[in-house]
């Protein structure tokens, strides 16, 4: 079975200094993978996805991602935080032995502090 | 114009009363979910419609019962309301079921049972 692992509810970073939010997965075929942000009171906003082709991803409000197939990782990067990041992060993986369903992992809370 | 949107915002009510919360999209989607996200920011799918189609059904009480009278529409009708079930119910829709299709979620309905 799919499944995602985000190892920190909490992650805490200084206004200007790169940020990281970890994800590792679980998957029996190829990977695809998500990252959402959700903003205090609000609905998940699609940030960036790995479907295939450059680890690198490039998302949404200057975030970007690295997927690491050996290290079966999909780390959430910035690197400038802003404050306006603060906000709860999800990573998530698509079950292809169900349906197709995401699959989410715990969530980070990204605190960036002035 | 809002992409997925939910009525209502919130809702309070009583133990055992019956609730309806609506969704639409404007995406032109082919598929719509529901996600229950519960005090702990765990988010769940929950049902997941494709062309008006039930394609996912996870583990959830029969006093959940979801309706899609077009693809446009998923709405959530929850019969004998009981403490357990408040939480964040989010609608989302994707172009289709493919692996890669990105979901798009509404802004979520808070349900709080009393």
């Amino acid at each position: 079975a799919q499944s995602v692992a985000q190892p920190e509810d909490q992650v805490n970073v200084a206004e200007g200094n790169p940020l990281t939010v970890k994800c590792t997965y679980s998957v029996s075929g190829n990977p695809y993978l998500f990252w959402y942000v959700q903003y205090p009171n609000r609905g998940l906003q699609f940030l960036l996805k790995y479907i295939t082709g450059d680890n690198l991803v490039k998302g949404s409000y200057g975030f970007e991602a690295e997927f690491n197939k050996s290290q079966t990782s999909f780390h959430l990067k910035k690197p400038s935080a802003l404050v306006s990041d603060s906000a709860l992060y999800f990573c998530a993986v698509r079950d292809v032995d169900s349906s197709y369903k995401l699959i989410f992992g715990s969530g980070t809370r990204l605190l960036v502090r002035p | 114009d809002t992409a997925v949107s939910q009525t209502p915002k919130y809702l309070v009510t009583q133990m055992g009363n019956d609730k309806s919360i609506k969704c639409e999209q404007n995406l032109g989607h082919d598929t719509m979910y529901w996600y229950k996200q519960d005090s702990k920011k765990f988010l769940k799918i929950m049902f997941s419609y494709n062309n008006k189609e039930l394609i996912i059904n996870e583990t959830v009480p029969n006093r959940f019962s979801p309706k899609s009278p077009d693809k446009a529409h998923l709405n959530l009708h929850i019969n004998s309301l009981e403490l357990g079930d408040s939480a964040v119910y989010f609608c989302a829709s994707s172009q289709g079921q493919d692996s890669t299709d990105t979901q798009y979620f509404g802004p979520g309905t808070r349900l709080t049972v009393l």
